[in-house]
C-alpha cells in the first residue's frame, strides 16, 4: 500500500515564476491539505481539498492556489515567487477525521 | 489566533534515559491532538488523543492529554539513538492542524 506521494522531491525556481507542486494521497483517503514548512519551524497549514473543494484555507496569499483532482490527488500552485516561499512543502491525506499521514515533501528553493 | 508551544525546545540525553515532551494549546473548537516524529522529511504519525486521561501506549513511547489544563505530554522511555528527530505537536481544530515549532531531541550512545 503506497502512503503520501509528492513530486519533485526538490527544484530550484527564480524570484517571479511560478510553480506546481504535486501530491498522491494515500490509497483510501478523499482529503488533501498543503503544509508550508520552514527551516527550524513547524509546519503551516494552506489550505485543504475534499470533494475537488478547497474546505479551509490558512493564512497564506491568493498566490498560492490549489486543486483537487477526481482521484483525489491535488496540486499546489504558486505565482509571483518570493525568496521567503522557499520551505518544504508537505502534503497529508486522510479518510474522514482520522489522522493526517504526510508525504515526504517537495523541498522549494527560490532564488 | 490558534497557538501550540512545545517545550523544550531542544534536549540532548543518553541512551537509556527517560525523556519527558511538553505540548500546550489554546484553540478554539479543539478536535484531537496528535504527535509526530521528524527525522528528515516526512513527519511520521505516532498518536492521536481526543480524551482527558487516556493514555496511548507504543512500546517505549506513551502520551496522555489533560483538556483541562490544555496540555499534553509525550514520553519516551529507555531512548536509542534512532529515537533521535524533531517531535511534533499537533491540535487539530476544524479541518486544519495548527503545529507547535517542534522539540529537537538527540540521543547520544
Amino acid at each position: 500500500d503506497a502512503g503520501v506521494t509528492q513530486s519533485p522531491t526538490h527544484l530550484i525556481k527564480t524570484r517571479g515564476q511560478q510553480v506546481t507542486l504535486r501530491c498522491s494521497p494515500k490509497s483510501g483517503h478523499d482529503t488533501v491539505s498543503w503544509y508550508q514548512q520552514a527551516l527550524g519551524q513547524g509546519p503551516q497549514f494552506i489550505f485543504q481539498y475534499y470533494e475537488e473543494e478547497e474546505r479551509q484555507r490558512g493564512n497564506f496569499p491568493d498566490r498560492f492556489s490549489g486543486h483537487q483532482f477526481p482521484n483525489y490527488s491535488s496540486e499546489l500552485n504558486v505565482n509571483a515567487l518570493l525568496l521567503g516561499d522557499s520551505a518544504l512543502y508537505l502534503c497529508a491525506s486522510r479518510m474522514g477525521v482520522s489522522e493526517q499521514y504526510f508525504g515526504p515533501g517537495t523541498r522549494l528553493t527560490v532564488t | 489566533e490558534d497557538k501550540v508551544v512545545q517545550s523544550p525546545l531542544s534536549l540532548v540525553v543518553h541512551e537509556g534515559d527517560t525523556v519527558t515532551l511538553n505540548c500546550s494549546y489554546e484553540v478554539t473548537n479543539f478536535r484531537s491532538l496528535l504527535w509526530y516524529k521528524q527525522e528528515k522529511k516526512a513527519p511520521t504519525f505516532l498518536f492521536m488523543l481526543t480524551s482527558s486521561g487516556i493514555e496511548k501506549k507504543s512500546g517505549r513511547l506513551s502520551s496522555i492529554l489533560d483538556k483541562k489544563e490544555l496540555f499534553s505530554i509525550l514520553n519516551i522511555t529507555a531512548t536509542q539513538t534512532g529515537d533521535s528527530a524533531v517531535y511534533l505537536c499537533a491540535v487539530g481544530a476544524g479541518n486544519m492542524l495548527t503545529f507547535g515549532g517542534g522539540t529537537r531531541l538527540m540521543v547520544k550512545p
